[in-house]
């Protein structure tokens, strides 16, 4: 069984451009949940789609969106880059809504560069 | 506020020795914790998890202990293996809010 894939691995943007970023869950997963990691700030929660519409949604400003299509793949855009969303943005991949962590399987991430 | 952090951001550990990464937390409220393995270029992994009203849960090789007293958590490794490099980091969670993720500790095996 695949895992969860995440397209591109790396981008490069400079400020103000805007970027989105691909996630393909595991077959059969519904539930898609994004993160952004840092070094200083650790791994913080973005939002978590479910059927095409946003459950759960972190602490971020509305610069950062996602959607989620009929066949479960997921994609996050970011407008108007800041030098301090250079980060790694992971996408993780459950079978159902709010279901147990050990079952949520994560993918490699995208390193995002804004220079 | 909430804060999860890690006593040491680096530990290195001889192959076959035991290996015990801590994390403080500040919420008494935080109801369940998760520790997660992330080795190099790969996403985190889920290794073992713990609700409040548990002391102690054991896997294959990790035990996780919690101290609710103290607001402390930590992960046991059984005879490290070069393959249990990466960095380990937890994560708490109150109630229905979401988790919330320590910067965690790299781990180096020493063969």
């Amino acid at each position: 069984k695949a895992g969860v894939t995440q397209t591109p691995r790396y981008l490069i943007k400079t400020r103000g451009q805007q970027v989105t970023l691909s996630c393909s869950p595991i077959s059969g997963h519904r539930s898609v949940s994004w993160y952004q990691q840092t070094p200083g700030q650790g791994l913080q929660f973005l939002f978590e789609y479910f059927s095409e519409t946003q459950r759960n949604k972190g602490n971020f400003p509305g610069r950062f969106s996602g959607r989620q299509f009929s066949n479960s793949r997921s994609e996050m855009n970011v407008s108007t880059l800041e030098l301090g969303d250079s980060a790694l943005y992971l996408c993780a991949s459950s079978p159902s809504l709010a279901g147990s962590y050990n079952e949520q399987f994560f993918g490699p991430g995208t390193r995002l560069t804004v220079l | 506020g909430e804060s999860v952090g890690l006593h040491l951001p680096t530990l290195s550990v001889q192959e076959g020795d035991n290996s015990i990464i801590n994390c403080a937390y500040s919420n008494s409220a935080s109801d369940y914790f998760i520790w997660y393995k992330q080795e190099s270029g790969k996403g985190p992994q889920f290794i073992i998890d713990i609700r409040s009203n548990m002391d102690k849960r054991q896997g294959q090789r990790v035990t996780v202990l919690l101290n609710k007293t103290v607001k402390h958590l930590s992960l046991q490794i059984a005879a490290t293996q070069p393959g249990d490099s990466a960095v380990y980091f937890c994560a708490e969670k109150t109630g229905a809010n979401n988790l919330f993720f320590g910067t965690g500790t790299r781990l180096t095996v020493i063969p």
